[in-house]
């Protein structure tokens, strides 16, 4: 089936660790995005990513860094910097990054992340 | 003011009844309208797209869109247990804007009760 994969489900961070975050998708699509979504929030753009080897810092793009080196797959780290990391991280594709269509923004599943 | 706003509820009806869903906003760019529903901890999915003013009906879903008072709803008719989620949302301005970019409400948690 096609879809977007994210793991792990659940992920414990120590203080000063670095993480990372996986998502994979085999929609070849194009745009992939990473969100954070507090309780009771919004869902908040981290990064985002149109094409292999480019990304773009979204609105809350600090403590995080991300790397698109194949179409496939779109790693978000949540470094030491990021303060106040607890929160549901949540994946996006989409074939194109332009929202003129009603293309869908496909999500994962998620990642809550918490610090121990 | 933000962006986006909506009303986080949390919203309880009895099955059957019909649900009104609201968000305001203040970007006039704004020009392509969403809405999702999220299931507890999982990623939101797609309900609705709207492009500009007007409604849009989908089954027992509709969308409706008045640009002049930067007001969106969505409704659902005869609700069920399984349209127990939170409801999100979302908006994109349109070309020459930030449109590769979907700023979201904050989701209003309804529950439909048997």
């Amino acid at each position: 089936d096609g879809g977007i994969t994210q793991s792990p489900k659940y992920l414990f961070r120590k203080e000063g660790q670095n993480v990372t975050l996986s998502c994979e998708q085999n929609l070849n699509h194009d745009a992939m995005y990473w969100y954070r979504q507090d309780p009771g929030q919004g869902l908040r753009l981290i990064y985002y990513s149109q094409i292999v080897n480019d990304f773009q810092k979204g609105d809350i793009a600090e403590g995080y860094s991300v790397s698109r080196e194949k179409k496939e797959s779109f790693p978000l780290t949540v470094t030491s910097a990021q303060k106040n990391p607890t929160a549901f991280y949540l994946c996006a594709s989409r074939k194109g990054l332009q929202f003129e269509t009603n293309e869908k923004l496909f999500f994962g599943s998620g990642t809550q992340l918490s610090v121990l | 003011q933000k962006e986006v706003e909506q009303d986080p509820g949390p919203l309880s009806v009895p099955e059957g009844a019909i649900v009104s869903l609201n968000c305001t906003y203040s970007n006039s760019a704004f020009q392509y309208f969403m809405w999702y529903r999220q299931y507890s901890r999982k990623g939101p999915e797609l309900l609705m797209y709207t492009y500009s003013s007007g409604n849009k009906e989908d089954g027992r879903f509709t969308a409706q869109v008045d640009k002049s008072s930067k007001y969106i709803s969505l409704f659902i008719r005869d609700s069920q247990p399984s349209d127990s989620a939170t409801y999100l949302c979302a908006m994109s301005a349109g070309s020459g804007g930030s449109n590769y970019k979907l700023t979201f409400g904050k989701g209003t948690l309804l529950t439909v009760n048997p």
